[in-house]
């Protein structure tokens, strides 16, 4: 069955450093890859999309990769700050299909003063 | 440009009682998605609608859900009888879609709007 996993461990770091996220599939073959933030209480906010042919997306200090032999994504933070504390959740939509949205589980970030 | 609203914003019912929920998404978005998100975990989908037509609705518990977009526009997501495993975050969001909704190659307008949910207890 098709699964998508980020890690359930909350990632905990030093303002300034480079948070890194991840995010693995199965059984899947999507069609782009999106990342999206979500605070306590609100709905998940998009940050950033990256294509099944496109191997980096970089957007202000955010990084996204792609790699479909892996099957994985990796988000970057650079120069993290405490505002950047919230839950990144990965998306996908597979190829041909109706922009079906199936999300991950999420990750937890905590960036400390 | 305004975004996705949905109401109410919280709702306490009781185990067997029917419980609806509204969204109106970005004017001109052709996909609305429902998702449900129980605490801790990550959204699930379970309806969504390209223009009023339904394009998946696998997850949807349809003994005890049901969802209508009316007109292509607002929505209604619909339980009854709740459960006490409902208990969870109603997420409804819109996407801008390409006519038929099908993904073309390298199609941006993809990403999704979030309203910010209705919470929903069951007790």
């Amino acid at each position: 069955s098709q699964k998508i996993e980020q890690n359930s461990e909350a990632l905990n770091i030093q303002e300034g450093k480079t948070a890194t996220l991840t995010c693995n599939y199965t059984n899947y073959s999507p069609a782009y890859l999106q990342w999206y933030r979500q605070d306590p209480g609100r709905g998940p906010v998009f940050l950033l999309l990256i294509r099944e042919n496109e191997k980096e997306k970089r957007k202000e200090r955010l990084k996204v990769t792609f790699d479909t032999t892996l099957k994985q994504s990796l988000f970057h933070i650079t120069a993290s700050q405490p505002a950047d504390s919230a839950t990144y959740l990965c998306a996908l939509a597979r190829s041909g299909g109706y922009n079906k949205l199936i999300f991950g589980a999420g990750t937890r970030l905590a960036v400390h003063p | 440009e305004a975004g996705v609203a949905q109401s109410p914003r919280y709702k306490i019912i009781e185990k067997r009682q029917s419980v609806a929920f509204w969204c109106n998404p970005i004017s001109g978005h052709a996909t609305l998605y429902w998702y449900q998100q129980i605490l801790g975990q990550g959204p699930k989908l379970l309806i969504q609608f390209q223009n009023n037509g339904v394009v998946d609705d696998s997850q949807l518990p349809k003994d005890r859900f049901s969802a209508e977009r009316l007109k292509g526009v607002d929505s209604t997501l619909k339980i009854q009888p709740a459960k006490l495993e409902d208990s969870a975050v109603y997420l409804c969001a819109s996407s801008l879609g390409h006519g038929s909704g099908r993904i073309p190659p390298g199609a941006g307008g993809s990403e999704a709007f979030f309203g910010q949910g209705t919470r929903l207890t069951v007790v």
